[in-house]
């Protein structure tokens, strides 16, 4: 049984491009989370798809956007970086009525 | 701001030893705890969790306790091992139940257990 899977691994990107961040959920979960955990921090919430529309949103600017896919896949894009950006992004599949959060390993982003 | 804080970036201790990870929040409207283990090059694991309404929740060599008035909870690992050796974080939430809930993280606590 897949868990959560996430594409690419590692990603450096220039300061002003943008970028897509790719999340396939485990098998039997329909929500998706993406979190962003900077060097030495915990994870910080992003924002959460559910039927294909986003159900909440943490304190991200609007460069910060997502999409979820009638397969429950997501991506999240993020345009014009900034060094600040760099930092590891986990994606997180539940099913909707569970609490149990499934983490992905992660698309670590370089920002230079 | 911070809601969720590990105040100790790493501890170490002896094989078969007990292992306290500490946690404090501020926000009262939180009810619902839970600690994640993160190894290298992979995504946080689910260990354990509590809810308000509760006090103490075990699972195997895991205990959580938690203090409401004191906004303190704590993770006992006894006895240790080496392959507990993570990055522990502490994550609460307001809302129990449900996976709409987004999680607060605290920065983690690294844990090395010696052989």
């Amino acid at each position: 049984d897949a868990g959560v899977t996430q594409s690419p691994t590692h990603l450096i990107k220039t300061r002003g491009q943008q970028v897509t961040l790719r999340c396939s959920p485990k098998s039997g979960h329909d929500t998706v989370s993406w979190y962003q955990q900077a060097l030495g921090q915990g994870p910080q919430f992003i924002f959460q798809y559910y039927e294909e529309e986003e159900r909440q949103r943490g304190n991200f600017p609007d460069r910060f956007s997502g999409h979820q896919f009638p397969n429950y896949s997501s991506e999240l894009n993020v345009n014009a970086l900034l060094l600040g950006d760099s930092a590891l992004y986990l994606c997180a599949s539940s099913f909707s009525q569970n609490y149990g959060y499934t983490f992905g390993s992660g698309t670590r982003l370089t920002v230079v | 701001d911070q809601q969720v804080k590990q105040n100790s970036p790493s501890l170490s201790v002896q094989e078969g030893r007990i292992s306290i990870l500490n946690c404090d929040y501020t926000n009262s409207m939180f009810d619902y705890f839970l600690w994640y283990k993160k190894y290298p090059a992979e995504g946080p694991t689910f260990l354990i969790s509590i809810s308000s309404i509760k006090d103490k929740n075990e699972d195997g060599r895991f205990t959580v306790f938690l203090n409401k008035s004191a906004k303190h909870l704590s993770l006992h690992i006894v006895p240790s091992q080496p392959g507990d050796s993570a990055v522990y974080f502490c994550a609460a939430s307001e809302g129990y139940g449900g996976a709409t809930n987004k999680l607060i993280f605290g920065t983690g606590t690294l844990l090395a257990v010696q052989p």
